[in-house]
């Protein structure tokens, strides 16, 4: 099993969608867990941290399932801007351990 | 303003050659890391650096050789450069060695090996 995986996508959405991305990894001593968003050719941006309990931030809600070693982030109503790359990030020890990402677009 | 700047952006070179990338962040941090991305999207950490002192190394070749002169600059010379070389490569930072905390990164520098 890869360390940190996720579906590549892309998934293609019209604008007011919801959107839902899933992410497994393999450590399960892992503790921390987030998001971060990489918009085309620039840097990686935290997006939000994954609370065992879920968390919410706006549009965004991101949950975390340690029995299954499950990540997910659900988009609502997407917005044309929401269109990057979301990587689900995993802590491994002393080091973060990123997924290739999943691609959003979103189209008008 | 910006929190953590890389120079160059971009860096075309042959290969067989040594080149730089030079990264300082103003953040206050006390860790700073350098990651790879290569073609296929792929961000995987290359070295981390907490205050001036190596503590990751992540089975990257000897060819690569980071240096940090303080805690607000972390550098990294490529000797012999491969094609293999070819991605882009961030400088990150972060509050403290402690995996919790939010990463920062710099905008990039995009090497190409001919």
């Amino acid at each position: 099993r890869k360390e940190v995986e996720q579906d590549p996508g892309p998934f293609n959405v019209p604008e007011g969608a919801t959107v839902a991305f899933n992410c497994t990894y393999s450590n399960s001593a892992s503790q921390s867990f987030f998001w971060y968003r990489q918009d085309c050719r620039k840097e990686p941006k935290l997006l939000m941290s994954v609370y065992s309990s879920g968390n919410e931030d706006g549009r965004f809600t991101a949950q975390l399932n340690r029995a299954s070693q499950y990540i997910s982030l659900l988009i609502r109503d997407s917005k044309l801007s929401d269109s990057a790359t979301y990587l689900c990030v995993v802590e491994y020890g002393n080091k973060l351990v990123f997924g290739a990402g999943t691609i959003l677009r979103v189209k008008s | 303003d910006t929190a953590v700047s890389q120079t160059p952006k971009y860096l075309v070179t042959q290969m067989g050659n040594d080149k730089s990338i030079k990264c300082e962040q103003n953040l206050g941090h006390d860790t700073m890391y350098w990651y790879k991305q290569d073609s296929k999207k792929f961000l995987k950490i290359m070295f981390s650096y907490n205050n001036k002192e190596l503590i990751i190394n992540e089975t990257v070749p000897n060819r690569f050789s980071p240096k940090s002169p303080d805690k607000a600059h972390l550098n990294l010379h490529i000797n012999s450069l491969e094609l293999g070389d070819s991605a882009v490569y961030f400088c990150a930072s972060s509050k403290l060695l402690v995996s919790s905390y939010e990463q920062y990164f710099g905008p990039g520098t995009r090497l190409t090996v001919t």
